[in-house]
């Protein structure tokens, strides 16, 4: 059972673009939501989160919005640039039950931004 | 250099072979983490160690071995290789009195034949 779904699978900007990444899930005792971003032959690496007491953050040019009712949260990436090409991962964490830390990862989304 | 290291980086192994993959971080964190990575399915939890001798499994643990006497290390035993475990192998840590962020190493790149 997927637990995080996120799409697209793949996405193309233009420089300048928004990039705009879906993720929805089912478990409501998820209560923490980090987004992590990997560029080829490296690690993952935490770039933005988020916890389920606000709708909004916000981080230089990348925002995450969270809607609790409808088990949603987004990343947005404003201007993108080349640089941010790269495969984006949402996330999800309980808050309880022995399994606090443990992060389920959504599929990825491969982000390209052209020049 | 303080971090997250993995060894090797690459490897080849045959299949029914026993094949180990090294994690270690100079951090003290208390939580370490296995994933494995694979086009289609994203990052999926192998096995994870709250603490030295604490360990339980993840999403998709079998096939796979897991010892922590050390808190720096975390070891990944592969007993009997399949293709199946064909894979970008990537092991983090946390430090959970902090924050719920997970620093990931570089990875390994299994592959057997």
């Amino acid at each position: 059972q997927q637990q995080v779904k996120q799409s697209p699978q793949s996405l193309i900007v233009q420089k300048g673009g928004i990039s705009i990444i879906n993720c929805a899930y089912e478990n409501t005792a998820f209560d923490y939501f980090p987004w992590y971003q990997q560029f080829p032959g490296k690690g993952p690496a935490l770039l933005i989160a988020i916890r389920p007491d606000v709708s909004e953050k916000k981080e230089g040019r990348f925002t995450i919005s969270f809607n609790k009712s409808a088990k949603q949260f987004s990343l947005h990436i404003m201007d993108s640039q080349p640089g941010d090409s790269a495969t984006y991962f949402c996330a999800a964490s309980p808050n309880s039950g022995g399994s606090n830390y443990k992060l389920t990862f959504g599929k990825g989304t491969l982000l390209t931004v052209n020049p | 250099d303080a971090g997250i290291t993995q060894s090797p980086r690459y490897k080849i192994t045959e299949t029914g072979r026993q094949v180990t993959l090294m994690c270690h971080q100079t951090w003290s964190h208390s939580y370490m983490f296995w994933y494995r990575q694979d086009l289609g399915h994203g990052l999926r939890l192998i096995y994870y160690s709250a603490a030295a001798d604490i360990t339980d499994k993840g999403e998709v643990p079998d096939g796979y071995v897991v010892s922590r006497s050390k808190t720096e290390n975390f070891p990944l035993t592969l007993e009997s290789a399949t293709r199946s475990q064909t894979s970008v192998y990537f092991c983090a840590s946390s430090e959970t009195s902090l924050s719920y962020e997970q620093y990931f190493g570089p990875g390994t790149r299994l592959t057997v034949t």
